[in-house]
């Protein structure tokens, strides 16, 4: 089945510090999502992108979907220890359902003060 | 406006147990997803269901099933439970039924534990 490879796995960073981590998949999507998860809770949506080449911003997040559709990179400036969790990329297919969302499997965000 | 409700929030089970756990999407929001959420294997799609209608299921054996009522509310059963079921089960809604665009809100999750 189809898979996302999300990178990298872990991180650990000094409060500060910009952050970039990516996701890439040998399918074809036509959205992007990123996701972020703190611990006890369910996923937050942060940015969703809908076109090749789209860059969207929401305040120190910034997130691009590649221009061949099968890839995508979160980048978070200035980091702080708030940052802290688990960031999840998810893909969504053509025709899609909610059903045909695919996760990635997470980076781990830890953020040293 | 309230968010996604799960209940019980934290489980015990013994094998071949059942479950059933309970989730109350966002007020309007008309479909409904559940997932399982493991270290290893990540969040992993079980099944979505609108206007009381499964409309897609995932990988997984038919021990796991579920349902939406009238109002909305799901429920997810999992019968004759197994030591690799431990995970948290994470429930989504979104706001427009065949909305498609895979933003989802997400509850807090219920816990299980198979002993």
């Amino acid at each position: 089945g189809q898979q996302l490879n999300q990178s990298p796995q872990s991180m650990f960073i000094q409060e500060g510090e910009d952050v970039s981590m990516n996701c890439t998949s040998s399918s074809i999507f036509n959205t992007w999502l990123w996701y972020k998860q703190d611990p006890g809770e369910g996923p937050v949506l942060l940015i969703a992108l809908y076109k090749a080449g789209e860059l969207t911003s929401n305040g120190r997040l910034t997130a691009q979907f590649g221009i061949t559709r099968k890839d995508s990179f979160l980048n978070i400036s200035a980091s702080i220890p708030s940052d802290v969790g688990i960031y999840f990329c998810a893909g969504l297919n053509y025709g899609g359902s909610q059903g045909n969302l695919i996760f990635g499997k997470g980076t781990k965000l830890s953020v040293k003060p | 406006k309230a968010g996604v409700t799960q209940t019980p929030r934290y489980l015990i089970k013994t094998r071949g147990q059942q479950v059933t756990l309970s989730c109350s999407p966002i007020s309007g929001h008309r479909s409904v997803s559940w997932y399982q959420q493991t270290p290893g294997q990540g969040l992993q799609f079980l099944f979505e269901y609108f206007s009381e209608t499964q409309r897609n299921k995932g990988n997984f054996p038919g021990r796991f099933s579920g349902r939406q009522f009238s109002n909305s509310r799901s429920e997810m059963n999992v019968s004759t439970l197994e030591l690799g079921d431990s995970a948290l089960y994470l429930c989504a809604s979104s706001p427009r039924g065949g909305d498609k665009t895979g933003e989802l809100f997400f509850g807090e999750g219920s816990r299980l534990t198979v002993l």
